[in-house]
This record gives structure tokens, C-alpha cells and sequence, in this order.
């Protein structure tokens, strides 16, 4: 699966949009781009996952640029509880076989500001 | 809560006591996993169980024997555990059809201190 780079952490005031950003330029044709998030002492929440195509759900939006090379995770309206770490994860979604791998890197520590 | 339900969820074991972790799902996924998250570090892969059958171990040591007795449940037995076993131990489930991925739902996870 490729390899992933996001930025160790990100500072956002309460009630303004988060855009946290990743980058992944040795993705391959058949990756898709995962994110979760992790609430301090808590599992990995699923947030979003995408292909190509710009994706959107009730928690968020995901961007994936043109040449897929990087993507961007946007919180529309950050509040105090979406402070997290969040993990931007590219894997095969198909992967005709036993591999059901999730690797999880260092993530993004958003912390949301009142 | 998320349909994957850990207990307990916090352990306090001495280094000789023997004592296991449950998982249990009741989202109908055919996969379930566990990992284990050391104080800031990332989340480690532990096991992988496919169909109830282990398809995946990834070098962790025999003081920790992970056993999936069906589908919906998955333990984690922890026998003479060191202090450095200390962490977050958490469990996911996903549904796997045909090898395609439909990603992951995680358990809360138990906080197990070794002393």
C-alpha cells in the first residue's frame, strides 16, 4: 500500500473549517484514500473514503486532487469535539486475496480552539 | 457505541497473572483484527482473523494467544506479561466480500496496565 505524509499536527478555531491535508504520490491506480480519526483514549473512527471523485458524508468532505498524488480532509464547521488525531490511510480495496491490512501511520493532531 | 464491543475496558494484571480481553461484533463481519497502541505511537496490527481462521500474525511475541472461536467474537489471552505490554489493545471488525475492503469498525479498546 502507499506510503502517506501528513503534517504532525494543525490548530483550528471552533466553528471555522478544518483542511487537513495528505500526501501520496506513489499511489497506484487501484488505491483508495481512507480516513479515520481517533478521539484521545478512544478506537479509530471511519470517517471517509474516496477514489477519485470528491466525496462528501455528514462528517466531512474529501478532495482528492486531479493526478491523485494528494488529497484533503475538510471539516466544514470544526467543533471542540472533532479534536482528534486523524489518519489519512491509502490502500487497494479489492485486493483478490487475504489482505485486509489497515496501516495506520502518525496521523494529524487537530486540536479545535474556542 | 459502534456494534464492536470490548471488555474490559481498563485491566490492571501483575506480570504472572493470566487474564484475556474479549471482542465481540454484531455488525456481521466475516474479519476481525487486533492491535495495540503504546503511549504515542502508532497502532500496531497484532492479528488478523478471516472466516475465523488466523491469516495473519505479525511477529507478536507467544505471551499474547489471540483465539476466534466464531465470527462475532475474538479474545486476546495475556499470560506473564512485561510492563512494556502496557497500552491501548484495540479490536476492529470489517466486512471482507471477495477481497474487496470496505474498511474498518473499531471496538473502544481496553487500557491494560502491567505492574
Amino acid at each position: 500500500d502507499a506510503k502517506t505524509t501528513q503534517p504532525p499536527s494543525m490548530d483550528c478555531a471552533e466553528g471555522r473549517a478544518a483542511n487537513l491535508p495528505c500526501n501520496h504520490s506513489t499511489i497506484s491506480g487501484n488505491e483508495y484514500v481512507y480516513w479515520y480519526r481517533q478521539i484521545h483514549s478512544q478506537g479509530p473512527q471511519y470517517i471517509i473514503h474516496g477514489l477519485k471523485n470528491n466525496e462528501t458524508n455528514e462528517m466531512a468532505s474529501l478532495i482528492i486532487t486531479e493526478d491523485r498524488k494528494s488529497s484533503t480532509l475538510i471539516l466544514p464547521h470544526a467543533t471542540l469535539r472533532d479534536t482528534a488525531v486523524y489518519y489519512c490511510i491509502v490502500r487497494v480495496a479489492n485486493s483478490g486475496g487475504s489482505n485486509y491490512k489497515l496501516t495506520f501511520g502518525k496521523g494529524t493532531l487537530l486540536t479545535v480552539n474556542p | 457505541e459502534t456494534g464492536v464491543t470490548q471488555t474490559p475496558r481498563h485491566l490492571v494484571m501483575g506480570m504472572t497473572n493470566k487474564k484475556s480481553l474479549k471482542c465481540e461484533q454484531h455488525l456481521g463481519h466475516n474479519a476481525m483484527y487486533w492491535y495495540k497502541q503504546s503511549a504515542k505511537k502508532p497502532l500496531e496490527l497484532m492479528f488478523v482473523y478471516s472466516l475465523e481462521e488466523r491469516v495473519e500474525n505479525n511477529s507478536v511475541p507467544s505471551r499474547f494467544s489471540p483465539e476466534c472461536p466464531n465470527s462475532s467474537h475474538l479474545f486476546l489471552h495475556l499470560h506473564t506479561l512485561q510492563p512494556e505490554d502496557s497500552a491501548l489493545y484495540l479490536c476492529a471488525s470489517s466486512q471482507n466480500d471477495r477481497g474487496a475492503f470496505y474498511g474498518y469498525t473499531f471496538g473502544s479498546g481496553t487500557r491494560l496496565t502491567v505492574v
